[in-house]
């Protein structure tokens, strides 16, 4: 079956940090992957997005990465802030079927002062 | 600049009673439109989506119904709410393949069926 995974678990770390998240899927062959940012009670917001045949993307203190072997992409923060507590949703946009985008379930970022 | 409008925030109906919610993007032409729902501690699932006047596409047989009477407008109903529609519902627009499908989506209406 298809499905998108990611880390259900908090991720705690310091202010000064990087934080790294991980997506996961299997049985997709995305065209992009992208990267949104929810805060509570609040839609997501878009941050990034990688092409299948990118391999990085960086965006100021953002890096996502993408390995379509692995069926992984990688989400950066460098120099984490209290500011960017929030939870990180990847998404999948398909190469076809319309205009479908699949989001996985987050992972929530706490990042401690 | 685009900005997508969503209402109400927040909603309390009873079992049994309709359900009307509104969204409306100002400052673009013939989106791509879409109502999520969103469970507690779960990912977005997509509701309906529509590219373009009249044109529905409905992912999840259920108790819901959407409509999209002018290009920028798309709106979510139900004759009879269940317990189960309780949850975060959300709108989002896009501009098709040419931007890639990045999404913006709206501030979400928090329903609460009791």
């Amino acid at each position: 079956s298809q499905k998108i995974e990611q880390n259900s678990e908090a991720l705690n770390i310091q202010e000064g940090k990087t934080a790294t998240l991980t997506c996961n899927y299997t049985n997709y062959s995305p065209a992009y992957l992208q990267w949104y940012r929810q805060d509570p009670g609040r839609g997501p917001v878009f941050l990034l997005l990688i092409r299948e045949n990118e391999k990085e993307k960086r965006k100021e203190r953002l890096k996502v990465t993408f390995d379509t072997t692995l069926k992984q992409s990688l989400f950066h923060i460098t120099a984490s802030q209290p500011a960017d507590s929030a939870t990180y949703l990847c998404a999948l946009d398909m190469r076809t079927g319309g205009f479908k985008t699949i989001f996985g379930a987050g992972t929530r970022l706490f990042v401690k002062a | 600049s685009q900005t997508i409008h969503q209402w109400p925030a927040t909603l309390v109906q009873p079992v049994g009673s309709p359900l009307s919610l509104e969204c409306t993007v100002e400052g673009t032409s013939n989106p791509n439109l879409y109502w999520y729902r969103q469970a507690a501690g779960r990912g977005l699932q997509l509701l309906f989506y529509s590219v373009g006047i009249g044109q529905i596409s409905s992912e999840v047989p259920q108790n819901l119904s959407a409509s999209r009477p002018q290009d920028r407008q798309f709106i979510l109903s139900s004759k009879k709410l269940l317990l189960s529609d309780s949850g975060f519902y959300l709108c989002a627009w896009s501009g098709g393949r040419e931007t890639k499908n990045i999404q913006y989506f709206g501030a979400g209406t928090r329903l609460s069926v009791l």
